[in-house]
């Protein structure tokens, strides 16, 4: 089974700081690699994707891709209350027909005001 | 609005017995998948297809069964429920491809007694 690992936190930022999230995967072919947040009773939602060794920002969303250290983490600028979740890294899988998503267990992340 | 309805929302239901969990996606996409989601387990998929006609089975096949016999319709059929089986259910969807990521329902939470 190709793991994808995290660190179940919780991790606590107070409001205004940088919460940096990290996920590690061992399928080294892997080339797509996803943040979603899924805020507690609803549905994962997708913040950003990311195929390419380096950084991709939107807004205070920076995730980071390092394919040689099959490393990938997910930034957050000026945390705020409403950013407590649980964070979801996925990562492709490739199957007998087709692709499907292989998630993380998540990091809850609580903002503190 | 666009996206992937689930239905039922909630369910309890007594062990041995048939449920099949319905999703439908009206953004003609070509794959469609179903996880379970378990407290200290994380997203595990069940079963996905990739192209209506065709399915697949994910990493936590047994007792479940799917089919596809159209673009935007994925039941997932549970043919003799057990507590085992008590989880969130959620169907997701995407457009197919490894660079393209998956849409979420919102959720079947199903209790078998």
């Amino acid at each position: 089974q190709k793991e994808v690992e995290q660190n179940s936190g919780p991790l606590s930022v107070p409001e205004g700081a940088i919460a940096s999230l990290n996920c590690t995967y061992s399928d080294r072919g892997s080339q797509s690699f996803f943040w979603y947040r899924q805020y507690s009773g609803k549905s994962p939602e997708l913040i950003m994707s990311i195929y390419s060794n380096g950084d991709k920002e939107d807004g205070r969303f920076t995730a980071q891709l390092n394919k040689a250290s099959q490393y990938v983490s997910l930034l957050i600028r000026d945390s705020q209350p409403s950013d407590s979740a649980t964070y979801l890294c996925a990562v492709i899988l490739a199957l007998n027909s087709g692709y499907a998503l292989n998630f993380g267990k998540g990091t809850s992340l609580l903002v503190t005001p | 609005i666009a996206g992937i309805t689930q239905a039922p929302t909630s369910q309890i239901l007594a062990a041995g017995r048939r449920m099949t969990l319905r999703c439908t996606q009206d953004m003609r996409h070509n794959a469609m998948y179903w996880y379970r989601q378990d407290l200290g387990l994380g997203l595990r998929l069940i079963h996905y297809s990739n192209t209506a006609g065709t399915t697949g089975k994910g990493e936590v096949p047994d007792g479940y069964s799917v089919s596809r016999a159209n673009t935007d319709d994925f039941p997932l059929t549970l043919a003799s429920a057990v507590p085992s089986q008590t989880s969130v259910y959620f169907c997701a969807s995407s457009p197919g491809g490894q660079s393209t990521e998956a849409f979420f329902g919102q959720g079947t939470r199903l209790t078998v007694v």
